[in-house]
């Protein structure tokens, strides 16, 4: 079956522009994870989805970042007023049970002029 | 909160030599450590996973090992390939409040030199 998709795959845009990126996870995966990569870098944690739960927000560098998940499904990570610093790819992962084996997307790769 | 130390931050290794990953948590909770492996330019995938009510796994020339006592787990790569090189992440499970999630080690970069 079809794995986890993200668009775009590449973004740039100017600084203090407005982006958003979608998520489309594995049909029937109730967890949905949003991670930073910078360049050689490691998996950052942004944020989390869980079934109908609120989701766990901790790993938001800012409030110029959110995201939101409709209909258990789909997911949009917004950042607002980009920074130079946000340029990274961005991964989302899905899995079937929180906690266990997390599928991962293509990423975007953002740029941020 | 969890923690996951992952050592060493770069590996070099002749072709058929083994390769050995150390990984460190500090949530004696945790059930669930998975491997991933990233090539560059690739998505994370999945190699191989364990969960604490067994000390090994093997899969082919992967294998992974589990001590909950020391709190450590370990990736053992044997007769290493050129292909093997990659980024390795290991990963502990967080639980609690309702939620479990992943958290990551630093990331192995693995170059197996022909």
């Amino acid at each position: 079956g079809a794995g986890v998709s993200q668009s775009p795959s590449n973004k740039v845009t100017e600084k203090g522009k407005d982006v958003e990126l979608r998520c489309d996870p594995i049909s029937g995966h109730t967890a949905l994870y949003w991670y930073r990569q910078s360049l050689g870098q490691g998996l950052e944690f942004l944020i989390y989805f869980q079934g109908n739960s609120a989701p766990d927000k901790s790993g938001l560098p800012s409030d110029r970042f959110s995201a939101e998940r409709t209909g258990g499904s789909v997911s949009t990570l917004t950042i607002q007023r980009t920074q130079q610093e946000d340029s990274a790819v961005y991964l989302c992962a899905s899995s079937l049970v929180s906690g266990r084996e997390q599928f991962f997307g293509p990423g975007t790769r953002l740029t941020v002029l | 909160g969890e923690n996951v130390e992952q050592h060493p931050s770069t590996l070099s290794v002749q072709e058929g030599d083994s390769a050995v990953i150390k990984c460190t948590y500090s949530d004696s909770a945790s059930n669930y450590f998975p491997w991933y492996k990233q090539e560059l330019g690739k998505r994370p995938q999945l190699i191989i996973d364990i969960r604490s009510n067994v000390g090994e796994k093997k899969d082919q020339r992967i294998a992974v090992t589990l001590n909950k006592t020391a709190k450590h787990f370990s990736l053992h790569i044997t007769e290493t390939q050129p292909e093997d090189s990659a980024v390795y992440f290991c990963a502990a499970v967080l639980s609690g409040g309702g939620y479990n999630k992943l958290i990551f080690g630093a990331g192995t970069r693995l170059a197996v030199h022909p």
